[in-house]
C-alpha cells in the first residue's frame, strides 16, 4: 500500500527553527510537495522536490532524500502567521498525489 | 480575479438527497480533481478529468459522480447523500503539462454535513 507519514502536531516559539519530517511509501516517485493549510482555509503550494537535495525559498526550505523515502521542511525566523497545518505529497507512479494526513504547527509567543 | 470557485460554501442536507457541488475555474487549466478532507486523514481524491470530456476514479470513488463538459467546470454529484459523506470538499486544478511540478491549485472548499 501507498503510506505518507507526518508527525501530527509540533509546537515552536516565535522567531525559532522547526523541521516537519515526512517519510513515504508509494508506487513510484515522481516528486514531493508541501502544502501549507490555514485553519477552516484551502491548501496552498509551498514547495517542490523531486532530486535529491535542498531547495531554499525565503524562510523555508525543503529537502529531499529519495533512498530513503524522506524528506523534511525547515521553517526559519517562525512568525505567528507560520501556525498552520503542512501537508506533504507524493506524485506516484501514475501521476496522482498521494497526501499524508498534515502537520499541525503551533507557534507560541 | 483568476481562481477557483466553489458553491456553496456550506451544506447541511438530509440523508438521501441528491446534491451537486460546484466548481469553476478560469486558469484554463487541463486538469481538475475533487477531494474530501477529513480530520486525522489526508486529503482523498474521490474523481479526477485530465482534459474535458473525461473522467477519472480515484481513491474513494463510492457514492459520488462527476462530468466534465467544458474546460472550466467539475461538478460532484453525491446522488443519495449518507452521513460518512460528511466532510469538506475541496476542488482543485492543474495545468496538467506533463512535468512532475504540476502544482495544484485549490478552491475555497464546501463544509457539507449529511443528517
Amino acid at each position: 500500500g501507498q503510506n505518507i507519514d507526518q508527525p501530527t502536531e509540533m509546537t515552536a516559539t516565535e522567531g525559532a527553527i522547526v523541521q516537519i519530517n515526512c517519510t513515504y511509501q508509494t508506487s513510484g516517485f515522481n516528486g514531493l510537495f508541501w502544502y501549507q493549510q490555514h485553519a477552516g482555509e484551502a491548501p496552498t503550494f509551498l514547495s517542490y522536490n523531486v532530486l535529491d537535495g535542498l531547495e531554499e525559498k525565503g524562510r523555508f526550505s525543503s529537502f529531499l532524500s529519495r533512498s530513503k523515502g524522506y524528506s523534511y521542511l525547515l521553517l526559519k525566523e517562525l512568525q505567528m502567521k507560520d501556525s498552520a497545518s503542512y501537508l506533504c505529497a507524493v506524485l506516484d507512479s501514475n501521476y496522482q498525489l498521494i497526501w499524508g494526513a498534515g502537520t499541525k504547527l503551533i507557534i507560541k509567543p | 480575479i483568476a481562481g477557483i470557485t466553489q458553491a456553496p460554501t456550506s451544506q447541511i442536507l438530509a440523508a438521501g438527497r441528491r446534491m451537486t457541488l460546484r466548481c469553476t475555474q478560469d486558469m484554463r487549466h487541463n486538469a481538475m480533481y475533487w477531494y474530501r478532507q477529513d480530520l486525522g486523514l489526508g486529503l482523498r481524491l474521490i474523481h479526477y478529468s485530465n482534459t474535458a470530456g473525461t473522467t477519472g476514479k480515484g481513491e474513494v470513488p463510492d457514492g459520488y459522480s462527476v462530468s466534465r463538459a467544458n474546460t472550466d467546470d467539475f461538478p460532484l454529484t453525491l446522488a443519495s447523500a449518507v452521513p460518512s459523506q460528511t466532510s469538506v470538499y475541496f476542488c482543485a486544478s492543474s495545468a496538467a503539462s506533463g512535468r512532475g511540478n504540476d502544482e495544484q491549485f485549490f478552491g475555497p472548499g464546501t463544509r457539507l454535513t449529511v443528517l
